[in-house]
């Protein structure tokens, strides 16, 4: 069955530190990506998507992502994390089979950003 | 722009009991989703809604949830009845366009009893 894979279930970084979140699906055709992420008490917010084109998307925040078609990954960057990054990030695939369309979402990574 | 209103935000019910949850998305927004998000795992979706009309629901368990969205607009998702493994997070959203995952409401938190 068709996965998403999310590495790193605790990561805990200080501040100024860079991250780097893994993400890869098991899908072979043409997909949509995204992340969303959730900070503590809210509800989950698009951070960036890639549907075609430039593979590496520039999303809010300060984050970006690069599409690797040959190693089905996703991978979400940020050169110098803040506190306020502290939250939970999930990877989502959506599988384009025929004009229909497959929601995977990742089982999340949880950020810890010390002051 | 209003985002997507959900409610309840928390429901006790318990086990064989049912349950309703209601959504109102995004205004124009002709997508709609239910998603479950079990504690620890990210979010599974239940069915997706174009206008009126299911598109996908190939992961909604059939046998006891029921969900419509009658004049293409508000929704609901039913539980009958409830288990207690349907303790989870019922999250909707919706989007203008198709493929797109969409914009989350703040979800309702179910606890089965």
């Amino acid at each position: 069955a068709q996965s998403v894979s999310q590495h790193n279930h605790h990561v805990i970084l200080s501040e100024a530190a860079s991250l780097e979140l893994g993400c890869n699906y098991s899908y072979g055709g043409t997909v949509n990506l995204f992340w969303y992420v959730q900070y503590p008490g809210q509800h989950l917010q698009l951070l960036l998507k890639y549907f075609s084109g430039d593979p590496l998307v520039k999303g809010i925040k300060g984050f970006e992502a690069e599409f690797i078609k040959s190693k089905f990954s996703f991978n979400l960057r940020k050169p110098s994390v803040q506190w306020s990054d502290t939250a939970e990030y999930f990877c989502a695939v959506n599988e384009v089979t025929s004009g229909t369309y497959k929601y995977i979402f990742g089982t999340g990574t949880r950020l810890k950003v010390l002051a | 722009e209003a985002g997507v209103a959900q409610s309840p935000r928390y429901k006790i019910i318990e086990k064989r009991q049912s349950v309703a949850f209601w959504c109102n998305p995004i205004s124009g927004h002709a997508t709609l989703y239910w998603y479950q998000q079990i504690l620890g795992q990210g979010p599974k979706l239940l069915i997706q809604f174009q206008n009126n009309g299911v598109v996908d629901d190939s992961q909604l368990p059939k046998d006891r949830f029921s969900a419509e969205r009658l004049k293409g607009v508000d929704s609901t998702l039913k539980i009958q009845p409830a288990k207690l493994e349907d303790s989870a997070v019922y999250l909707c959203a919706s989007s203008l366009e198709r493929g797109s995952i969409g914009t989350f409401g703040s979800g309702t938190r179910l606890t089965v009893v």
